[in-house]
């Protein structure tokens, strides 16, 4: 079965400095990865996927994730922080063969001025 | 707006109750999904039905229940409820696809029990 580990509950960051939230997966065929991104009080929206088209993918809101099949990871980043980028942020795995979504625990971001 | 709808937004409720919460999916959706949400536990992923029809099961336990109706809305049913069943409720949606499409959320049932 499929399942998601994200190393770190709480990531700080200064403002503008480099943000990177990891996530590792396990799955026994070719997966499918996304990022969400929950904001305080509301329900989880799409940061970016990987569907194999391309192994660097790029999302909203200026964040990326590249998926590294050697290392079973897909981590994401984000060149500057901006306060605004503070919230909690799933990685979530998914196969080929049903349309079930297994999320992470979350990583809550915290944005340091 | 992510086209799914949720009610109701909050629920007090007493313990040993019983709720129905509500999930109308994006148009054109036919997976529901039902997530839980709590601090100690994080998303927890619960059930989903497929047209109609359970697909999978994951954390729910046998005091809830879910379907899914012909009009493809669904609903969580939750009975002999507990302190510890308060969290965040959130149902989503996918159109049909073999797992390369997100799901869409809702913006939550926020259940408080005391």
């Amino acid at each position: 079965a499929q399942s998601v580990t994200q190393l770190g509950s709480h990531v700080s960051v200064s403002e503008g400095a480099l943000v990177l939230l990891r996530c590792n997966y396990s799955s026994s065929v070719p997966p499918y990865l996304f990022w969400y991104v929950q904001y305080p009080n509301q329900g989880l929206q799409l940061l970016l996927k990987y569907t194999s088209a391309a192994t660097l993918v790029k999302g909203i809101n200026g964040f990326e994730a590249e998926f590294k099949k050697s290392e079973t990871s897909f981590h994401l980043t984000k060149p500057s922080a901006h306060m605004r980028d503070a919230a909690e942020y799933f990685c979530a795995v998914s196969e080929n063969r049903d349309d079930k979504i297994i999320f992470g625990k979350g990583t809550r971001l915290h944005i340091l001025p | 707006d992510s086209g799914v709808t949720q009610t109701p937004k909050h629920l007090i409720t007493a313990t040993g109750q019983r709720v129905t919460l509500r999930c109308s999916p994006r148009s054109g959706d036919l997976s529901v999904y039902w997530y839980q949400q709590s601090l100690d536990q994080g998303l927890q992923f619960l059930i989903q039905y497929y047209n109609g029809e359970e697909r999978a099961k994951g954390n729910i336990l046998e005091r809830f229940s879910a379907q899914q109706f012909p009009d493809l809305h669904s609903e969580l049913n939750l009975s002999s409820l507990e302190l510890g069943d308060s969290a965040l409720y959130f149902c989503a949606s996918s159109p049909p696809s073999r797992g390369n499409t997100e799901a869409f959320f809702g913006q939550g049932t926020r259940l408080t029990v005391v």
